[in-house]
Formats: structure tokens, C-alpha cells, sequence
């Protein structure tokens, strides 16, 4: 069966640090990957997705940017963090045929 | 690009009580997905819908898709504090998997 694993579930850093978030998918190949931030109460804002290794799609310019040097792996980066960056950070797979998603659990990103 | 607007932002209710919220979207959607989101959780999916017209069941959980593929609804009968959470729609399929802003159910015992 699928799987979907990202790490850490929560993380505090200071402003100006820099960042990596890792998210991994077993159990299948060629999936769809998104990276999304969730402010505190509200929506579900797509940052990233990518549809295959190398090939990312930025959606708003922001401080932040993402790879995929796998085809199950999507990592989330920033070289420095801004206390906007705070949030609740979720990836997700889809199959290729987009039929449903099936998300992380999520990491809870403070930045202080 | 694609995006789908959703209300009502929140919604309360008494326990029992019914609850509904909207999908809509300015262009034909593909397909539309909703994904339940507990708190402190992340979005789990629900159910998906294609055809134009559809409707689905969930026990409670009422899904429609609308005839011209515009726009979508949840309706839950006699809500329980179980379903509280917040209800997201997604358009997805062949494209880019994009969120409406969802809605926040919360349930009064």
C-alpha cells in the first residue's frame, strides 16, 4: 500500500535560519507531489507541485523553493526564514491520474 | 489559473442540526474532490466527482456536482460533534490540485 511520510511534525526557527523539509512516497512511482501552507484557521495555499523528478511549478513568489531529486522524494527549502514563513506545511501525492490525494501529516513550522 | 471559491467561511451549529457548504468555480471543472480536515489534522479525502449531475452518499454525507460542472455541494444531515473540522473542495484530475478555502464546521452539543 501508499504511503507518505514527512518529518519533522514540528520545528521552531529563528528568523533568517535556513530550512529543509523532507517528504517521501512509498509505494508507488510516477506520482504527482505538492507542497501546500496552511496559516493558522485558514486555506489551503498551493506553493509547489511537480509532476515529475527536475520538473517544479512554483505558484506564488515567495521565500521559499522546492526540488524533487527523486521521483518519490520532494523537499521544501528556504536559505532564510522570515517570520511569515510561520505555518502549518503540508505535501501531498497524487497518481498521475488525479483521482484523490493523500496528504502528510504535516509540519507545524514556527519561525521566531 | 483554476480556482474554486467556497462559503461559508464558518458555520456553527446545534448538534442535529443540518449543514451545508458550496463549491463554485467561474469555469467547468474536470472533477471536483472534498477532503475533511479534523483539527490539529491533515485534509483526508472524501469522495470525488466526475459526472456532471452526480450525486454520492456518504451515510450522512450528501455529494452533488453540478449539472454545468460549476459548481459543487456537502450537505451533512443531523450533524454530530464528529464532524466537526473543516470541509475542503479541490478541483483536480488533469490539473494542478487547487483548494477552495473551506469551511469550518462546528458542532454544539
Amino acid at each position: 500500500s501508499q504511503t507518505i511520510h514527512q518529518w519533522p511534525a514540528t520545528l521552531v526557527q529563528p528568523v533568517g535560519s535556513p530550512l529543509s523539509l523532507e517528504c517521501t512516497v512509498e509505494g508507488t512511482s510516477n506520482p504527482n507531489l505538492y507542497w501546500y501552507r496552511q496559516a493558522a484557521g485558514r486555506g489551503l495555499q498551493l506553493l509547489f507541485y511537480s509532476v515529475g523528478i527536475g520538473q517544479i511549478s512554483s505558484e506564488v513568489p515567495q521565500n521559499l523553493s522546492a526540488s524533487r531529486p527523486q521521483d518519490r522524494q520532494f523537499i521544501l527549502s528556504s536559505k532564510k526564514l522570515l517570520l511569515s514563513d510561520s505555518g502549518f506545511y503540508l505535501c501531498a501525492w497524487e497518481s498521475y491520474r488525479g483521482t484523490e490525494a493523500f496528504f502528510g501529516q504535516g509540519t507545524r513550522l514556527t519561525v521566531v | 489559473g483554476q480556482q474554486v471559491m467556497q462559503i461559508p467561511q464558518y458555520q456553527h451549529v446545534q448538534e442535529g442540526e443540518d449543514f451545508t457548504t458550496y463549491c463554485n468555480s467561474s469555469t467547468t471543472l474536470s472533477n471536483i474532490q472534498w477532503y475533511k480536515q479534523r483539527p490539529g489534522g491533515h485534509p483526508v479525502f472524501l469522495i470525488q466527482l466526475v459526472k456532471s449531475g452526480e450525486v454520492k452518499k456518504q451515510k450522512r454525507l450528501t455529494f452533488q456536482f453540478g449539472e454545468a460542472k460549476k459548481n459543487s455541494s456537502l450537505h451533512i444531515t443531523a450533524t454530530q460533534t464528529t464532524d466537526v473540522g473543516t470541509y475542503f473542495c479541490g478541483q483536480g484530475g488533469s490539473e494542478k490540485l487547487v483548494f477552495g478555502k473551506g469551511t469550518k464546521l462546528t458542532v454544539n452539543p
